[in-house]
């Protein structure tokens, strides 16, 4: 399956500090992408990482992509309230597609 | 900016009965994909249509049917409604089938 697996499934933290997810990843890729989604609520794009990348900033956000080890992590830095929500990587449905696989995502609650 | 439109956001069927979805992509954007969400699960990739012709297929039950129209919106039928069938339906689009997919805010359907 080219399901990614998150890790963790549920992180606490407090605001201002830094959140770390991982998303791990079975068969080869060539892109990688991040999903946020509040609760019961639809899923916002990211970040997409390409194979050949190795590292990607967007804001408050850098995402790594280790093909070797097939994983990928995303950090939110100065993490605030307003970032509370489920965080998703999602991996090509088959090789060269850009549709995505879901994992089941990691539950980030940032207490204020 | 224009965002993907989903309509209904809410549909309340009954076992056996037919439910339609619509979405509405981003302007300029020429490939439509169907997600569906059950309660605590991660997004399912059921179908997507690229050019108003169908691209790939995932998970999606027999009951169910799609199409892409000329104005590149696309419409998820639903057949002989199942408890099961009970979750957030999303839709997203992209442009050429190569960029990052925008999400909509999706539809929820509660089968009674």
């Amino acid at each position: 399956s080219q399901q990614g697996e998150e890790d963790p499934q549920a992180l606490s933290i407090q605001e201002g500090e830094n959140a770390t997810m991982n998303c791990s990843y079975k068969t080869s890729i060539n892109n990688l992408q991040w999903y946020r989604q509040n609760s019961g609520r639809g899923l916002v794009h990211l970040i997409l990482i390409r194979s050949n990348e190795r590292e990607k900033h967007s804001g408050r956000l850098r995402v790594t992509l280790d093909t070797s080890k097939k994983s990928s992590s995303l950090l939110i830095t100065a993490s605030r309230a307003a970032d509370t929500a489920s965080y998703f990587c999602a991996t090509p449905t088959s090789g060269g597609s850009y549709i995505p696989t879901f994992g089941r995502g990691t539950s980030l609650i940032v207490h204020p | 900016a224009a965002g993907v439109i989903q309509s209904p956001r809410h549909l309340i069927k009954e076992k056996r009965e037919t439910a339609t979805l619509k979405c509405y992509p981003i302007p300029r954007h020429d490939t439509v994909y169907w997600y569906q969400q059950g309660p605590g699960q991660d997004p399912q990739f059921l179908i997507s249509f690229y050019e108003k012709m169908q691209s790939d297929k995932g998970s999606i039950p027999d009951r169910f049917s799609a199409q892409q129209f000329s104005d590149y919106h696309s419409e998820l039928n639903m057949s002989s409604l199942e408890l099961g069938d009970s979750a957030l339906y999303f839709c997203a689009s992209s442009r050429d089938s190569l960029y990052e997919q925008y999400f909509g805010p999706g539809t929820r359907l509660t089968v009674t």
